[in-house]
């Protein structure tokens, strides 16, 4: 069984550039999330949806982050302009939908650094 | 609220020696625990979880921790370590069923294992 699937595994950009992420969650998964991950600390969650609803951004910088999960399977992160403060990990993860608590699946993450 | 204390960003143990990793917990009522480990370049990978039931959980690789409700802790413990065991590890919550299955992660300890 394919894990989650995440790409690009690392992306360099400049400052004020636009970038996305892209997230393919484990095939059945309904609930998908995007968490961020600095240097040195856990994850934190940006944003977590069942199936096609965003159902927890709270997290989320929506000033120059947003997302989408069109279909309810692949999900893509965008930021837009890039900060220098952005550089870090930005893992997706999935879970089972129905389930609780529901263990949640990472994918290996994008690296972004941005210059 | 929830919220996750790791004590010790970093561990150094002897090949063969215990392991013993330190996760303490804020929860308001009983939450659910998990830990994860997470190699370079890669993902958070579930080592176990404390759901109900018994208090002592085992998990893969060997690993095993112990929910103490008195202490509010939930340490990881391994007998012997082992070189492939080096690498992060991450504490995390979970607040009761119907608020979201969103887990809480601490801020990670890294384990050296020295040959």
């Amino acid at each position: 069984e394919a894990g989650v699937v995440q790409s690009p595994r690392y992306k360099i950009i400049e400052k004020k550039q636009p970038v996305a992420f892209w997230c393919n969650p484990i095939s059945g998964h309904n609930t998908l999330y995007w968490y961020l991950q600095n240097l040195g600390q856990g994850p934190e969650l940006l944003i977590r949806y069942e199936n096609e609803e965003a159902v927890d951004d709270s997290q989320l910088p929506k000033d120059r982050f947003s997302a989408e999960r069109l279909k309810g399977v692949d999900s893509t992160l965008k930021i837009q302009p890039a900060e220098l403060g952005d550089s870090a990990v930005y893992l997706c993860a999935s879970s089972l939908g129905g389930v609780y608590p529901s263990e949640q699946f990472f994918g290996p993450g994008t690296r972004l650094t941005v210059l | 609220a929830q919220s996750v204390t790791q004590l010790g960003s970093h561990v150094s143990v002897s090949e063969g020696a215990l392991v013993l990793l330190r996760c303490n917990y804020s929860s308001s009522v009983p939450p659910y625990l998990f830990w994860y480990v997470q190699y370079p370049n890669q993902g958070l990978q579930l080592l176990l979880k404390y759901t109900t039931g018994a208090t002592l959980v085992k998990g893969i690789n060997g690993f095993e921790a112990e929910f103490k409700k008195s202490e509010t802790s939930f340490h990881l413990t391994k007998p012997s370590a082992h070189m492939s065991d080096a690498a992060e590890y991450f504490c995390a919550v979970s607040p009761p069923p119907n608020t979201g299955n969103q887990f809480y992660f601490g801020t990670g300890t890294s384990l050296t294992v020295i040959p």
